[in-house]
């Protein structure tokens, strides 16, 4: 199975800072169609999980464009520019590359 | 808009079976599959299987062959997951999520399922 390392697993930031969360894969996560099929999740405290980012830096409707993610291959990263409350939570990567799909272990993000 | 509505917790003892629904409203399950993802306290989230919501094909994690069942009924935009032989590991929330080309972009409200003699 492909393995997803999250760090930093644990992320304290100062609201209005910028923030960043990596993960990386131990196979490459391009599927033989071409496409990377990375996607970051976001879980609030008492939710369930929403997805923000797919294909690695494609954001879904209504994220908000602080949210960014880059990568390729193994290596990924989502980054927030500036942070604000309802950014607390775990944010999770996953990949649909490969089966079966796995999750990185999660980092939680809250406010200092 | 997308909504995946599932069943209420449930307690089971060790050794017993529990079918979890998901009933789909919103969109069309034509052309569709549905993923079932746990969340075990205090670990991460965990793929247990896919189901091809046109004809019933399924594909399970190896982690949980023989012990997981994902069903369909069309008629009514359902979907079932029932995981036999339960184990107090077995503990966890558990979300039905559709599938949006090798991703997932909604997901249930979970259903907490909790073992204990």
């Amino acid at each position: 199975d492909v393995v997803m390392t999250q760090s930093p697993l644990s992320l304290p930031v100062t609201l209005g800072q910028p923030a960043s969360i990596s993960c990386r894969s131990t196979q490459g996560l391009v599927h033989r169609d071409g496409n990377t099929y990375l996607t970051w999740l976001h879980q609030r405290p008492g939710h369930s999980p929403r997805r923000l980012i797919y294909k690695i830096s494609n954001r879904d409707s209504g994220v908000p464009d602080r949210f960014s993610g880059s990568g390729s291959g193994t290596d990924f990263t989502l980054k927030i520019s500036r942070v604000e409350a309802e950014d607390v939570g775990v944010y999770y990567c996953m990949q649909g590359t490969h089966w079966p799909w796995t999750f990185g272990q999660g980092t939680k993000v809250e406010i200092k | 808009q997308v909504q995946l509505v599932q069943s209420g917790a449930e307690v089971k003892e060790p050794g017993a079976s529990v079918k979890v629904s998901c009933k789909a409203s919103g969109y069309s399950f034509s052309g569709q599959f549905m993923h079932w993802v746990r969340h075990v306290p205090g670990q991460g989230l965990e793929w247990m299987g896919r189901i091809t919501l046109d004809n019933g094909d399924t594909k399970y994690a190896q982690k949980f062959q023989g012990r997981v069942t994902m069903t369909r009924a069309p008629s009514i935009t359902t979907v079932y997951m029932d995981l036999s032989d339960l184990r107090s590991d077995d503990t966890a929330i558990y979300y039905c999520t559709r599938d949006n080309y090798y991703s997932i972009d909604y997901w249930g409200q979970g259903t907490l399922v909790t073992v204990s003699s």
